[in-house]
């Protein structure tokens, strides 16, 4: 069964360096989700993509916050300045075919689990 | 705004016994619900989804979950639980015309006893 992955599985990082998460959907889908998950805390949305461009982005997601589909395979996170607060689980997720955002569930990743020091 | 409770936080069952988990959603619409479940070290995986129809939905691992719109509520249950199903269970509700975001409950972590 196709899966979504993550990598890494672990990153850790200096507190103020810039972090980028990677992510590789399930080939067909076409809408592309980060979740995070802080520890002991539910999971939250980030933002959502589709088309190249964000659908939806949480108040957590602010300018520090950026996504990117470099290529026809990959999709990052990238965080610019990281803080402590950062520090948690981040999950990527994937949806689709194309025409059916409405009737399909997301399909997550194992997630990266990101230390700031 | 859509919000999930799950209010057990911790459930402890015998192997064997019956596992019901509840799940109550807050949302201005039809509700997309879903369950997912989470062992240690992994990601989220679909155990199932409610859109519309029967409300008596069956997924996998012998799970299944009753939408009850007048209790706004999408209980998780399974007649009988192995040790396997030890792990943590998050109940999540969808939303289309927000960038089809998820928001979780707080989930609810499942001991099996033998």
């Amino acid at each position: 069964e196709p899966e979504v992955t993550q990598t890494p599985s672990h990153q850790v990082t200096q507190m103020g360096q810039e972090v980028i998460l990677r992510c590789v959907p399930i080939s067909n889908h076409l809408y592309f989700y980060w979740y995070r998950q802080i520890l002991g805390q539910k999971v939250e949305f980030l933002v959502s993509f589709y088309n190249n461009e964000i659908s939806e982005k949480s108040e957590i997601f602010d300018d520090q916050f950026s996504v990117e589909r470099p290529d026809g395979s990959n999709f990052t996170l990238k965080i610019r300045s990281t803080k402590l607060e950062d520090s948690a689980m981040y999950f990527c997720a994937s949806s689709g075919p194309l025409g059916t955002r409405r009737n399909q569930p997301q399909h997550f990743g194992d997630g990266t689990r990101l230390s700031i020091l | 705004a859509q919000s999930v409770t799950q209010p057990d936080i911790h459930i402890t069952v015998s192997e064997g016994a019956s596992l019901e988990l509840r799940c109550n959603y807050s949302y201005g619409a039809t509700p997309y619900l879903f369950w997912y479940v989470q062992s240690p070290g992994q990601g989220l995986q679909l155990l199932l989804k409610y859109f519309s129809g029967d409300t008596l939905v069956q997924g996998i691992k012998g799970f299944e979950a009753e939408f009850k719109r007048s209790q706004s509520s999408f209980n998780l249950r399974k007649p009988s639980v192995h040790w396997s199903d030890a792990a943590e269970y998050f109940c999540a509700v969808g939303a289309p015309a927000a960038g089809n975001k998820l928001t979780f409950g707080g989930g609810t972590r499942v001991l099996v006893k033998p």
